[in-house]
């Protein structure tokens, strides 16, 4: 089937820094992206959806300039978060869906951790 | 009440059982999910249905659209099958609503 990766897998940063991580379809081409957020023992949250070219359109209650989304090509979207605080430390996992039966394709997830 | 409801919980069983997993939803939808979410955390998409049945290897997911509720199925079970398995409803937007996963756990 089809490959979603993520860059990097686990991330460890400071309070106050951004950090960046990398959704990639690997052999098809993504029209949307989702940004999904899961607390330890907690069902996936959708943050945000993201079509190529296109402003991301993010749910009620995720800070949009807070979670930067860009979506620049149709098989690369990335989350920047910005200015990091330890409440923020998360499994971040990304989705892609493309191809003729638009089936959706998981990423492996982002273990961000703010200390 | 939420939208997605997942049954069992937890759930053990001893290798070679036959697993049923349930889920029930509330709202209408486009297809339904089941994804395979191993310790590590990442998620394999197992199947998207909307509507009958699919099999895949020892993987069977069933939907009933008229009384809103969708079956997984895991036949001659192993260990490597532990894992927590979700259930998620996709509206006509694409988004997708979660259940809260069933904790499968097989024993050798």
């Amino acid at each position: 089937g089809a490959v979603v990766s993520q860059h990097p897998s686990w991330v460890i940063c400071k309070s106050g820094t951004s950090v960046k991580i990398e959704c990639r379809s690997l052999d098809f081409q993504a029209t949307t992206m989702f940004w999904y957020r899961q607390f330890p023992k907690q069902s996936l949250m959708l943050m945000a959806t993201s079509n190529e070219g296109s402003k991301a359109t993010y749910e009620q209650g995720v800070e949009k300039d807070k979670f930067l989304i860009n979506h620049a090509s149709l098989t690369l979207s990335t989350l920047t978060v910005t200015s990091a605080h330890p409440e923020d430390s998360s499994f971040y996992i990304c989705s892609a869906r493309g191809g003729v039966w638009r089936e959706q394709y998981f990423g492996p997830g982002t273990r961000l951790t703010v200390t | 009440k939420n939208e997605v409801e997942q049954s069992p919980q937890n759930l053990t069983a001893q290798e070679g059982e036959f697993i049923t997993i349930n889920c029930s939803y509330s709202v209408g939808i486009s297809a339904l999910h089941w994804l395979q979410q191993h310790p590590g955390g990442g998620i394999v998409s197992l199947f998207m249905l909307s509507s009958g049945k699919k099999k895949h290897g020892r993987l069977i997911a069933t939907i009933n659209i008229q009384e809103k509720h969708s079956s997984l199925h895991i036949t001659a079970s192993h260990p490597r099958d532990s894992a927590v398995y979700i259930c998620a409803a996709e509206r006509g937007n694409e988004k997708l609503t979660f259940g809260t996963g069933t904790r499968l756990t097989i024993i050798p």
